[in-house]
């Protein structure tokens, strides 16, 4: 029940286009969702997060939906540029603040195409 | 901007020997957490740590792992007696009362 499903493992799109990463969770009392990203040889960096109260988030390009119902929230990242090729984890956690414990998905590899 | 160093980058080790991570957190954070990739599988946690004690600890977290924070500005993983499953990359993060993580670049560590 902890787990958060990522999908898909990988994922191409053609620069200008539009990334989607999406992630499913099992525990309804989780209620924080960040997403990371990755590039090779570096540590996860907070992209964005969102928490239930609210079904979208933006934040330039990046945009977070949120469906409670569905248990299922999603990355999309708009305008898809080569320099945004790196891994996206989706992550979970119950309640804010320093002490929660960050539940990840697997991960998405995703490349931009020039 | 302030970033989580961890050295050293690449660690190889035998199997049943010890090894010592090491971090040095972002100078103002009061959290401090280890977490673990295995190759092409998820970040999982591992530890967190606060007020010079351990908040919360995975199952992965066995008596073999043990923490510290010697001196201030070190915060160190040590695994007494590695196995070969332990090989994996090893992320240390902190943060400050916000909450937000910050990751380190990582140590990885192969186990023979």
């Amino acid at each position: 029940q902890q787990q958060v499903k990522q999908s898909p493992q990988s994922l191409i799109v053609q620069k200008g286009g539009i990334s989607i990463i999406n992630c499913a969770y099992e525990n309804t009392a989780f209620d924080y969702f960040p997403w990371y990203q990755q590039f090779p040889g570096k540590g996860p960096a907070l992209l964005i997060a969102i928490r239930p109260d609210v079904s979208e988030k933006k934040e330039g390009r990046f945009t977070i939906s949120f469906n409670k119902s569905a248990k299922q929230f999603s990355l999309h990242i708009m305008d898809s540029q080569p320099g945004d090729s790196a891994t996206y984890f989706c992550a979970a956690s119950i309640g804010g603040g320093s002490n929660y414990k960050l539940t990840f998905g697997k991960g998405t590899l995703l490349t931009v195409n020039p | 901007e302030p970033e989580v160093t961890q050295t050293p980058s690449h660690q190889v080790t035998q199997m049943g020997q010890e090894v010592i991570l090491r971090c040095v957190p972002i100078s103002n954070h009061l959290y401090f957490y280890w977490y673990r990739q295995i190759l092409g599988q998820k970040v999982e946690f591992l530890v967190s740590f606060y007020n010079n004690e351990i908040s919360e600890k995975s199952e992965i977290f066995d008596d073999q792992f043990s923490v510290e924070r010697p001196d201030g500005s070190n915060f160190t993983l040590k695994i007494r007696s590695t196995k070969l499953e332990d090989s994996a990359m090893y992320f240390c993060a902190s943060s400050d009362r916000t909450g937000g993580r910050y990751f380190g670049p990582g140590t990885r560590l192969t186990v023979t």
